[in-house]
C-alpha cells in the first residue's frame, strides 16, 4: 500500500524555469492538497482538490498552478521559478472532510531549490 | 495572532520525563483537532485526534478546552524514540462550505539519555 507518493524527491531549478510536481495517492480520496514548509511557517495550503477535475486556492496560491484531471493525480506546476518558492512541499489526501475527525494523509515531500 | 500557535521549543527532556505542550486557537467555531507528528525531513504523521472529552492512546493523552480555546499534549515516560516535531493542527469551516485544516509551527522535543 504506496499510500500518498510524490515525485521528484529532489530538483533543483535555476530562476525562471518551469517544472511541475506530481502527487499520486492509492486510497480513493476525494480531497487532495498542496502544502508548502517552511522554518518558523509551519504548513501554509497552496492549492486543494475536492475531487476529480475541480481544483481552488489556498492560502499561497501566487505563482502556482494545480490540475486534477484523475481522481488519484494532483499536479503542481511553477510556470516561473522564483527564489522565494525554494521550499519543502507536501502533497496530502483525505476522505471527505465533512466527516468529523478525518485525518490527512502525507506525502514523503518534495524539497525544491530555485537558484 | 497566529490562527493557531504553539512554543516552538525545543523542550529538550531526560528519558523517562513526562512532557506537555499546548497549542491554542484563535477560531472559536473550530471543529476538530489533531496532533500531528514529524521528523526531521520527514512527512507529518497522524499522531492522534483530540476528542472533546480527552483521550489517551498508550503514553498519549491530548486534551481539548473549548472555553479557553487550547488542547494540550502530554507524553509520559518520555522514549528516545519520541523526539520529534510536535504540530498543532486545527480543522475549520470556511464562508462558502468546505473547511480548511491550520497548522501550528510545531513544538520541538528532544529526550536525552
Amino acid at each position: 500500500n504506496a499510500g500518498v507518493t510524490q515525485t521528484p524527491k529532489f530538483r533543483v531549478l535555476k530562476t525562471g524555469q518551469s517544472m511541475t510536481l506530481l502527487c499520486a495517492q492509492d486510497m480513493n480520496h476525494e480531497y487532495m492538497y498542496w502544502y508548502r514548509q517552511d522554518p518558523g511557517m509551519g504548513l501554509r495550503l497552496i492549492h486543494y482538490s475536492v475531487g476529480e477535475g475541480t481544483t481552488a486556492k489556498g492560502e499561497v496560491p501566487d505563482g502556482y498552478n494545480v490540475s486534477r484531471l484523475k481522481k488519484q493525480n494532483f499536479l503542481l506546476g511553477l510556470e516561473s521559478a522564483a527564489p522565494s518558492q525554494t521550499s519543502v512541499y507536501f502533497c496530502a489526501s483525505s476522505y471527505s472532510p465533512g466527516a468529523r475527525g478525518q485525518p490527512q494523509h502525507f506525502g514523503d515531500g518534495t524539497r525544491l531549490s530555485i537558484l | 495572532r497566529k490562527e493557531v500557535e504553539q512554543d516552538p521549543g525545543p523542550f529538550n527532556v531526560p528519558e523517562g520525563a513526562t512532557v506537555a505542550f499546548n497549542c491554542t486557537y484563535s477560531n472559536s467555531a473550530s471543529q476538530s483537532f489533531f496532533w500531528y507528528r514529524q521528523d526531521c525531513r520527514k512527512e507529518p504523521k497522524l499522531l492522534m485526534s483530540v476528542y472533546s472529552s480527552g483521550n489517551e492512546d498508550g503514553r498519549f493523552t491530548a486534551q481539548l478546552n473549548r472555553a479557553s480555546q487550547y488542547i494540550s499534549l502530554l507524553i509520559r515516560d518520555s522514549k528516545l524514540s519520541d523526539s520529534a516535531t510536535y504540530l498543532c493542527v486545527v480543522k475549520s469551516g470556511v464562508t462558502g462550505g468546505g473547511n480548511k485544516l491550520t497548522f501550528g509551527t510545531g513544538t520541538q522535543l528532544k529526550v536525552e539519555l
